[in-house]
């Protein structure tokens, strides 16, 4: 079956901008995970969904980053005033139920700040 | 919070000997122990994975020991083959009710033909 499906593979902005990440999880899966992964590092936690609630967002950096699955599937990752620093690959997760659950990682989505 | 420690960083072996993967953690309340591989431009993809009641864990060429006592956590590719050249993540999840992994810093595992 399909996997998890991130768009767009790749994003090129400029310092500043706003973006926006965009996350499917595998259908059925209720817990969805946003992951940033710097270049040579493990994956860092960002934030976790359970349903449409954000149950933990303690890894987001700072309030320029925010995320939202209104309808408990699709996500988006938000970065607002990006800079520099956000340049990294974005990877979103989905597991079928909380909990001590495989998390199926897609393939990212590698953002690039100007 | 949680902490994992991943070695070595690289790890260049002749095709069909094995390679050894070696992780600590810090929390001791940690109980999930899962192993990622990835290649170049993909997300990281499952391979194994180890719970705490659990000491070792093998599927085919590959396996995982878990030792709670000592807080680290091994995993161990027999037979190597050319395409298990990629980078490997250990990961833990700490006892925080859902499944927050914390990663290592990963493994860069060369087969040589």
């Amino acid at each position: 079956g399909a996997g998890v499906s991130q768009t767009p593979s790749n994003k090129v902005t400029e310092k500043g901008k706003y973006v926006e990440l965009r996350c499917d999880p595998i259908s059925g899966h209720t817990a969805l995970y946003w992951y940033r992964q710097s270049l040579g590092q493990g994956p860092e936690f960002l934030i976790y969904f359970q349903g449409t609630g954000a149950a933990d967002d303690s890894g987001l950096p700072n309030d320029r980053f925010f995320a939202v699955r209104p309808e408990g599937s699709v996500s988006t990752l938000k970065i607002q005033r990006t800079e520099r620093g956000d340049s990294a690959v974005y990877l979103c997760a989905s597991s079928l139920v909380v909990g001590l659950d495989t998390q199926y990682f897609g393939p990212g989505t590698r953002l690039t700040v100007l | 919070g949680e902490n994992v420690e991943q070695h070595p960083s690289t790890l260049s072996v002749q095709e069909g000997d094995s390679a050894v993967i070696k992780c600590t953690y810090s929390d001791s309340a940690s109980n999930y122990f899962p192993w990622y591989k990835q290649e170049l431009g993909k997300g990281p993809q499952l391979i194994i994975d180890i719970r705490s009641n659990v000491g070792e864990k093998k599927d085919q060429r590959i396996a995982v020991t878990l030792n709670k006592t000592a807080k680290h956590f091994s995993l161990h590719i027999t037979e190597t083959q050319p395409e298990d050249s990629a980078v490997y993540f250990c990961a833990a999840s700490g006892n925080t009710g859902f499944q927050k992994l914390v990663f290592g810093t990963g493994t860069r595992l060369l087969v040589s033909p």
